[in-house]
């Protein structure tokens, strides 16, 4: 099955440093990848989209100068966190659709999260 | 046991027995349904997905049903197991979305021995 990564697992940083989460699909190239955003006990929150060769969608509600994201090849996407501070402190999680022969509404694969806590 | 809704985040079951996990979902226009399964701190898992041409849809031990006149949508899971226990989301998504899913609030599921 296809496989998607991310890079860090955990990452802990101090306040008003600037973090990069990498998510990368393995076995498939991915044209569109998503981040979501997930407090504890609660749902996946959609940050943005991003499409690979083109600049992110983000949803409303979503600083696209706090949460930057660079889809740089069919394989990786990366979200930087910049300036972070402790209410960034979230699991971060990625998906990655594989449109490969398929309808546009098909299967996401997720990666396993990253944990950023901001000090 | 039976989750209803999104009122009883908890669900709580004897090992061996049947669960059912409900979600309602909001845009009329979705047409494409996944469960997914997550442990804690890891990433959703897909378990079973159900187009909006189709009522029902059997997996392992598992089965989704799609009420699209109500806008409700459960998971069965057959012979609950501990390895079972986790949280199980619901999401919706439409066509012309572009893959852009929707997530139900999540039922954690409590497997006891």
């Amino acid at each position: 099955g296809a496989v998607v990564s991310q890079h860090p697992s955990r990452v802990i940083c101090k306040s008003g440093t600037s973090v990069k989460i990498e998510c990368r699909s393995l076995d498939f190239q991915a044209t569109t990848m998503f981040w979501y955003r997930q407090f504890p006990k609660k749902s996946l929150m959609l940050m943005a989209t991003s499409n690979e060769g083109s600049k992110a969608t983000y949803e409303q509600g979503v600083e696209k100068d706090k949460f930057l994201i660079n889809h740089a090849s069919l394989t990786l996407s990366t979200l930087t966190v910049t300036s972070a501070h402790p209410e960034d402190s979230s699991f971060y999680i990625c998906s990655a659709r594989d449109l490969e022969g398929r309808q546009v509404a098909d299967t996401q694969y997720f990666g396993p999260g990253t944990r950023l806590t901001v000090l | 046991g039976e989750s209803v809704g999104l009122h009883l985040p908890t669900l709580s079951v004897q090992e061996g027995d049947n669960s059912i996990i409900n979600c309602a979902y909001s845009n009329s226009a979705s047409d494409y349904f996944i469960w997914y399964k997550q442990e804690s701190g890891k990433g959703p898992q897909f378990i079973i997905d159900i187009r909006s041409n189709m009522d029902k849809r059997q997996g392992q031990r598992v089965t989704v049903l799609l009420n699209k006149t109500v806008k409700h949508l459960s998971l069965q899971i057959a012979a609950t197991q501990p390895g079972d226990s986790a949280v199980y989301f619901c999401a919706e998504t439409a066509t012309d979305s572009w893959g852009k899913l929707q997530f139900g609030a999540g039922t954690q599921v409590v497997v006891t021995p």
